[in-house]
C-alpha cells in the first residue's frame, strides 16, 4: 500500500517550458488535490477533482492544467512554465472522512 | 471567505516544556478543522481532526486541540514537548459542505530547543 506518490520528485525547467507532474493514490479516494507550498504562504489549492472525470479550480489555478481520465491518477499541466511557479508541489487524495494523505512532493525550479 | 491565521510564525520552547500552538479560522458555517505536522522535505501528517461535539480532541503523538466557537479558534497543545516534534505545524478549515476545499494557515515552525 503506496498511499498517495508523487512523480518526478525534483524537476528544473526553463522559462517557457511545459511539464507534467504525476499523483497516483492507490486507496480509491473519489476526491484529489493539487496544492502549492511557497515560504511564508502555506498550502493554497490550486485545482481539485470531486471524482474520475471531473476537476475544479482552487485559489490559485492560473498558469495550470488538470487532468482526472482515471480514479488513481490526477495530473497537473503547467503549458509554460515561469519563474513565479517555482514551487514545491503536493498531491493529496481524501475519502469519506476527510482526512488528506499527501504525497511527498515536487520541488520544481523554474529559471 | 474562509481563511485561517496562525499568528505565530515561530516558536522555540525548551524539550519537556508545554506547548501551545494558536489558530484562528474564519468561516460563516460549521468548520471542519484539522492540525498537520510537516517534518522537513516531507509530506503532511493529520495530527487530529475536528468535526462536531466533544470541543477537546484528541491526537497522534500526545496531541489535542480545543475548538472555540465563541473566539473562532482551535489551538493546538501538548503538554511535554520532545525533540522529534520539532517540525512546521499548519491549521487547516475544510469548506466542505461549498465546495469540498481546504484552506490552510501560513504555518507555526516549532523549534525545541534541549
Amino acid at each position: 500500500n503506496a498511499g498517495v506518490t508523487q512523480t518526478p520528485k525534483f524537476r528544473v525547467l526553463k522559462t517557457g517550458q511545459s511539464m507534467t507532474l504525476l499523483c497516483a493514490q492507490d486507496m480509491n479516494h473519489e476526491y484529489m488535490y493539487w496544492y502549492r507550498q511557497d515560504p511564508g504562504m502555506g498550502l493554497r489549492l490550486i485545482h481539485y477533482s470531486v471524482g474520475e472525470g471531473t476537476t475544479a479550480k482552487g485559489e490559485v489555478p492560473d498558469g495550470y492544467n488538470v487532468s482526472r481520465l482515471k480514479k488513481q491518477n490526477f495530473l497537473l499541466g503547467l503549458e509554460s512554465a515561469a519563474p513565479s511557479q517555482t514551487s514545491v508541489y503536493f498531491c493529496a487524495s481524501r475519502g469519506t472522512d476527510y482526512e488528506q494523505y499527501f504525497g511527498p512532493g515536487t520541488r520544481l525550479t523554474v529559471t | 471567505a474562509q481563511s485561517v491565521t496562525q499568528p505565530d510564525i515561530h516558536i522555540t520552547v525548551s524539550e519537556g516544556a508545554s506547548l501551545e500552538l494558536r489558530c484562528n479560522y474564519s468561516y460563516g458555517a460549521t468548520p471542519y478543522l484539522f492540525w498537520y505536522v510537516q517534518s522537513p522535505g516531507q509530506g503532511l501528517q493529520l495530527l487530529l481532526k475536528y468535526f462536531s461535539g466533544d470541543t477537546l480532541v484528541q491526537g497522534i503523538k500526545g496531541f489535542e486541540a480545543e475548538f472555540k466557537r465563541s473566539q473562532s479558534s482551535f489551538n493546538l497543545r501538548k503538554p511535554s514537548v520532545h525533540w522529534s516534534d520539532a517540525a512546521e505545524y499548519f491549521c487547516a478549515v475544510g469548506a466542505l459542505l461549498t465546495g469540498n476545499q481546504f484552506y490552510f494557515g501560513t504555518g507555526t515552525s516549532l523549534t525545541v530547543i534541549p
